[in-house]
């Protein structure tokens, strides 16, 4: 079954280390995006992709960079974490030529202690 | 720039009774598409509907309609026969195009009890 995925779920982890949060896809899709979701809830784009090699920031400045080497992984790596960054992370996709419906994975929340 | 605003934080619906949702939005665009999306508590964000500007017809799927008034830019979700199970926060969003990014509103937290 076609679906999105992130791992981990729940990460609690000391200031200064590295972090990399992982989001797989088995839709083909070309798009894939990277939320923020602050406790008020709102959604803030911090990156996204158009495709293989294609990386973009996005509304909201982050300290995070991604990277897009296949078409089903996005990567988001933060190389030092801040308690700043305890946030829920969504990954998305979406198809490009056919419709813009972005399909959610399930989320990660990250504490930063 | 586009922006969406959902004016209800939160709401609250006994649970078999009907709720709406306000969302309105402003853009100067012509075809773009809408989108309510479910955030439940702890889990996944679905899609809930979706409302292609160019089609008059409202949208529905199953107990989850919309009343969609272009001229007024406003996206407003009924859900019917509420469930404990809609307990979740709902997101409108807009896109204008297959190439743009999806814009959010701030969100309505819909709390159904029985």
């Amino acid at each position: 079954e076609a679906d999105i995925y992130q791992t981990p779920r729940y990460l609690v982890i000391g200031t200064g280390k590295k972090i990399t949060l992982e989001c797989s896809q088995t839709m083909g899709h070309d798009k894939m995006y990277w939320y923020q979701q602050d406790p008020g809830m709102e959604l803030h784009l911090i990156h996204y992709s158009y495709g293989v090699n294609s990386t973009e920031k996005g509304d909201l400045s982050s300290e995070s960079t991604v990277s897009r080497i296949r078409t089903e992984h996005f990567p988001l790596t933060l190389e030092s974490a801040r308690p700043s960054h305890t946030s829920q992370y969504l990954c998305a996709s979406s198809d490009l030529v056919y419709t813009d419906t972005q399909y959610f994975g399930p989320g990660t929340r990250l504490t930063v202690l | 720039a586009q922006t969406v605003t959902q004016s209800q934080p939160e709401m609250s619906v006994q649970e078999a009774e009907t709720v709406t949702l306000s969302c309105t939005y402003d853009t100067s665009e012509n075809n773009y598409y809408l989108f309510w999306y479910k955030q439940p508590p702890s889990r996944q964000m679905i899609l809930v509907i979706r409302q292609e500007a160019y089609k008059q017809q409202n949208a529905t799927e199953n107990r989850f309609s919309v009343n969609f008034q272009k001229a007024a830019k406003s996206f407003s979700l009924k859900i019917s026969d509420s469930q404990l199970g809609d307990t979740a926060m709902y997101f409108c969003a807009f896109v204008y195009n297959a190439g743009n990014m999806l814009t959010f509103g701030g969100g309505t937290r819909l709390m159904v009890k029985p």
